[in-house]
C-alpha cells in the first residue's frame, strides 16, 4: 500500500522568506504526485500536479515542487511567501496498480503560518 | 459553480442514531471518492467508486459504514448506530477519469456525535 510522509507539522515563516515543504512517499511503481493546500474554513484545492514529463512543475500562486524518483520525492517550493499563503498543505500520491488508479494517498499536512 | 457538492454541510446527531450524507460530483465525473478527516490530519480515505462500481472500501471502514452509488452519479454515504469518534469532516471528491487524474473535493459534511 502507499504511504506519503510529510516532514514538518508546522512552519512558521516571515514575509518574504523562502519555503520547502517536504514530501515522500513509499511505492515503487508509476505514481501521479500532487500537493493540494486547505485555506482556513474552505475545501481542499488543488495547488500542483505531476503526471509525466518535466520532473519540476510549476502551479498556481508562484508555487512549483520537483519530483526525485530516485528519493521518492516531490518537495514544494516557494521563494518569497506571503501572508495570505497561510493554509494547511497536503502532499498526495495516486498509484499505478496494473490498468488502474489508485485511490488518492494523503500525507499528515504541514501548516504554514507566515508572520506579516 | 458546478463543483462537488456535499450536503448537509453540517450535522449534529445523538451517539447511536443513524446518519446520510450525500455528495454530487461534477458532472461525467466517473470516479467519486469519500475521505473523512479529522482536526490536524491529513484526509483518510474511506472508499471509491468508478461509476456505480464500488471498487475498494478501506480495511479501517467499520461495517457501520456504507456507500452507494447506484446510478453512477451522485452517492450517499451513511453511518449506522454513530459513536462519538465518528465526528469528523467528511469529504468528498470527484475525478474525470481513472487515471492520469486529479481529484476536486466538496466543502464536505462537518458530522458531530454528542
Amino acid at each position: 500500500a502507499q504511504s506519503v510522509s510529510q516532514h514538518n507539522h508546522h512552519v512558521i515563516l516571515s514575509e518574504a522568506a523562502s519555503l520547502e515543504l517536504g514530501c515522500n512517499y513509499s511505492y515503487g511503481g508509476t505514481v501521479n504526485l500532487f500537493w493540494y493546500v486547505q485555506y482556513p474554513g474552505q475545501h481542499l484545492q488543488l495547488l500542483l500536479k505531476y503526471f509525466s514529463g518535466d520532473p519540476l512543475v510549476k502551479g498556481i500562486k508562484g508555487f512549483e515542487a520537483e519530483f526525485i524518483k530516485s528519493k521518492f520525492s516531490f518537495n514544494l517550493r516557494k521563494p518569497s511567501v506571503q501572508w495570505s499563503d497561510t493554509a494547511e498543505y497536503f502532499c498526495a500520491v495516486n498509484a499505478l496498480v496494473g490498468d488502474y488508479g489508485q485511490n488518492f494517498v494523503f500525507g499528515p499536512g504541514t501548516r504554514l503560518s507566515v508572520l506579516p | 459553480d458546478t463543483g462537488v457538492s456535499q450536503d448537509p454541510r453540517h450535522k449534529i446527531t445523538k451517539r447511536g442514531q443513524n446518519v446520510t450524507f450525500r455528495c454530487d460530483p461534477i458532472s461525467e465525473h466517473n470516479r467519486l471518492y469519500w475521505y473523512r478527516q479529522t482536526l490536524g490530519q491529513g484526509p483518510e480515505f474511506l472508499t471509491y467508486f468508478q461509476n456505480e462500481a464500488q471498487l475498494e472500501k478501506s480495511r479501517l471502514l467499520s461495517d457501520r459504514f456504507s456507500a452507494e452509488r447506484p446510478k453512477g452519479s451522485f452517492s450517499t454515504l451513511e453511518i449506522q448506530r454513530t459513536e462519538q469518534g465518528d465526528s469528523a469532516m467528511y469529504l468528498c471528491a470527484s475525478s474525470f477519469r481513472p487515471y492520469p487524474t486529479e481529484a476536486f473535493f466538496g466543502q464536505g459534511t462537518r458530522l458531530t456525535v454528542v
